[in-house]
């Protein structure tokens, strides 16, 4: 059965780097049916697509956040990070990480950073 | 201010339907395959439509997804109480080269 989950940091400081692990079990990251998402909520607003990384490492991310993000993957330890630079009281929001096809099919229960404003 | 479109709230009474509308345009929805996604109080979203009217094993088939040009529609039937919670639509924008959500519908039952 798949299953995500995700871990790391809940609060992070102002101008720091926030960094997000989402280890998979139930199915092979190098699985190339699926990429893997990272995908967050503000505190009472809706869904905003971080990015997605394929089996093969490529990448793609929200021009929305600029250079500030990096999503890497590695499929020996079956798990997925998500890496955001230079934090402020904006980015404050559960952090879902997904799987990705033509939908996003499973995701994981989500965790909560603050960045302090 | 979202890409797609939706009503912010709609209510109903329990067993009544409700119809929830997702709007965008050519570089989206017009183009491209639309989910919906369930999203109870406190909880992670969950996949209820996929490929426009898809369901996945175990959404009841109470639950419906439809598209025509650059909107999408959700319908729910035999509206129970349990089906209180936020609707997404999502889909992919080949112009911003980004995954799309809607605002939101927030699903009250009377």
């Amino acid at each position: 059965q798949l299953q995500l989950q995700e871990s790391g940091p809940g609060l992070v400081k102002p101008s720091e780097t926030l960094s997000l692990t989402c280890s998979v079990s139930g199915v092979s990251l190098s699985n190339t049916d699926y990429y893997w998402a990272w995908i967050r909520q503000p505190p009472g607003k809706g869904l905003e697509w971080v990015g997605s990384v394929y089996f093969n490492g490529n990448a793609y991310y929200n021009p929305s956040l600029n250079s500030r993000v990096t999503i890497s993957i590695d499929k020996s330890k079956n798990y997925f990070t998500l890496r955001l630079t230079s934090v402020a009281a904006a980015d404050t929001a559960v952090y879902y990480c997904a799987r990705g096809s033509s939908r996003f099919d499973s995701w994981g229960q989500g965790t909560l950073v603050t960045v302090p404003s | 201010q979202s890409v797609l479109t939706q009503p912010p709230s709609m209510s109903a009474a329990p067993g009544q339907k409700v119809t929830i509308s997702c709007s965008g345009s050519s570089s989206n929805i017009g183009k491209n395959y639309v989910s919906w996604y369930q999203q109870l109080p406190g909880t992670a979203p969950k996949l209820l439509i996929y490929e426009n009217n898809k369901r996945p094993s175990g959404i009841p088939d109470r639950f419906s997804g439809s598209k025509s040009g650059t909107s999408a529609t959700l319908g729910i039937t035999g509206l129970q109480t349990g089906d209180e919670a936020n609707y997404y639509c999502g889909t992919w924008d080949n112009s911003l080269s980004v995954e799309v959500f809607g605002a939101g519908t927030k699903v009250t039952v009377l």
